[in-house]
């Protein structure tokens, strides 16, 4: 297994460009969630969804878009970049059971995001 | 005040020391705990985790959480160089969306 996956590793934007941030993970698993990690600062849920065709806000949702179309993928969209938005993004991945219990989240390698 | 909060550290120790390290929080409804290790340039790993209060130990890893004193813990035995990294603590209320706090940077010296 692969497990999560990220690409692209690195992108530099200007201001108000566009791109999407792809996450596939070949688990298996239900939950996909989107964090942003700032420098000396922990991870922040941007959004998280527990299914294909099902997504909900975080944290942090302002200027960012997912859709989850398939079990495996779970693309993040910045439509209008700022440099607010410079910031490394992981993508992660859960199982979560019908049985209830917490569940263990498998991180991506991130992708570092500059906005000038 | 922060939901979660850490000693960001750095944390600086020789070879084969007790590493102890902390995170207190404010949400009461807190269930799930873990600690999450993060080398320099890599996505988090999960190194322990805990359901409500409690001791969990795993190989050199030992992880305490205290409810009543909203407090949680991991003490690493024997450290090793290659434990120098980032030590991310996250808590949840369903086991699911996490809380992290800004982890602690941890460097073992040889």
């Amino acid at each position: 297994n692969a497990g999560v996956t990220q690409t692209p590793k690195f992108r530099i934007l200007k201001i108000g460009q566009s791109m999407t941030l792809q996450c596939t993970q070949d688990m298996n698993h239900n939950y996909m969630y989107w964090y942003r990690q700032d420098p000396g600062m922990g991870l922040k849920l941007i959004y998280y969804s527990v299914g294909a065709g099902i997504t909900d806000k975080g944290e942090v949702p302002n200027g960012y878009n997912v859709s989850r179309s398939t079990t495996e993928d779970f693309p993040l969209r910045l439509e209008l970049a700022a440099p607010s938005q410079t910031s490394v993004y992981f993508c992660a991945s859960s199982y979560f059971g019908t049985s209830g219990g917490g569940d263990t989240q498998y991180f991506g390698p991130g992708t570092r995001l500059t906005v000038l | 005040q922060k939901e979660v909060e850490q000693d960001p550290g750095p944390l600086s120790v020789p070879e084969g020391a007790i590493v102890s390290l902390n995170c207190t929080y404010s949400n009461s409804a807190f269930q799930y705990f873990m600690w999450y290790r993060q080398y320099s340039r890599k996505g988090p790993e999960l190194l322990m985790y805990t359901y409500s209060s409690g001791n969990k130990e795993d190989g050199r890893f030992t992880a305490q959480v205290d409810k009543s004193s909203k407090y949680i813990s991991l003490f690493i035995r024997d450290s090793q160089p290659s434990d120098s990294a980032t030590y991310l603590c996250a808590m949840s209320e369903s086991g699911r969306a996490l809380t992290f706090g800004s982890g602690t940077r941890l460097q073992v010296q040889p």
